[in-house]
């Protein structure tokens, strides 16, 4: 079936890198786009979203990339901070759907100090 | 400007007792949704209702589960005669509608619920 998937389950990296996370999604009449960040026992946080007229688009210290091509996402964060230590969600709206969301598993972020 | 607002945050119940979870969506949202998440898991959704209508509930099993939005007060989701396989977080999420595509849905923290 459709789904929306993760390349990396876990990344880690040090206080003031960029971070990259990767995401896969299968349903090509997908046309929104969302990254949630989710910290330990709290509800998602919106962070970024994209539709797919767009091929980028930048927010505070994210940035977050569309190649319908070959139907991949990412989200890109500068600066990484111990705060931005969290699991991040890409979520498409199923099929062209305008309110049913379907996500991916999740990539934890570690920020090392 | 309040979010999303859940209770309880976390729910304790045995294996067929009744569990009811509320949400109150952010000021000027009329659309709710509920999801699940399963434990290292993302979310998966449930049911979509706006004031006094259910839109669409295809991920809701179709027993047990029931959601509802009336005119006052919050959006209540109820599991009748629960099983451990029901323990889960359930988020309530809300959006406006502006009818120009897919609104983004802002999350409430969740239910945590237990079933011993």
């Amino acid at each position: 079936g459709e789904s929306v998937g993760l390349h990396l389950p876990t990344l880690s990296v040090q206080e003031g890198d960029n971070s990259i996370i990767n995401c896969a999604y299968s349903n090509s009449a997908s046309d929104y786009f969302i990254w949630y960040k989710q910290e330990s026992g709290k509800g998602p946080q919106f962070i970024i979203d994209i539709r797919s007229n767009m091929d980028k688009r930048q927010g505070q210290r994210v940035t977050v990339l569309l190649n319908k091509t070959v139907k991949h996402l990412s989200l890109q964060i500068a600066a990484t901070q111990p705060g931005d230590s969290a699991v991040y969600f890409c979520a498409e709206n199923s099929g062209g759907s305008n309110y049913k969301l379907t996500f991916g598993k999740g990539t934890l972020l570690t920020v090392n100090p | 400007n309040a979010g999303v607002m859940q209770n309880p945050r976390h729910l304790v119940r045995r294996r067929g007792q009744e569990a009811r979870l509320r949400c109150s969506p952010m000021k000027g949202h009329s659309h709710v949704y509920w999801y699940r998440q399963l434990p290292e898991e993302g979310l998966k959704f449930m049911v979509y209702l706006q004031k006094e209508n259910i839109i669409d509930e295809s991920g809701m099993p179709k027993e047990r589960f029931s959601a509802e939005f009336p005119k006052e007060g919050p959006s209540i989701l109820r599991i009748q005669q629960v099983v451990r396989g029901d323990s889960a977080a359930y988020f309530c999420a809300s959006s406006p509608r502006t009818g120009t595509g897919t609104d983004t849905q802002y999350f409430g923290p969740g239910t945590r619920l237990t079933v011993l």
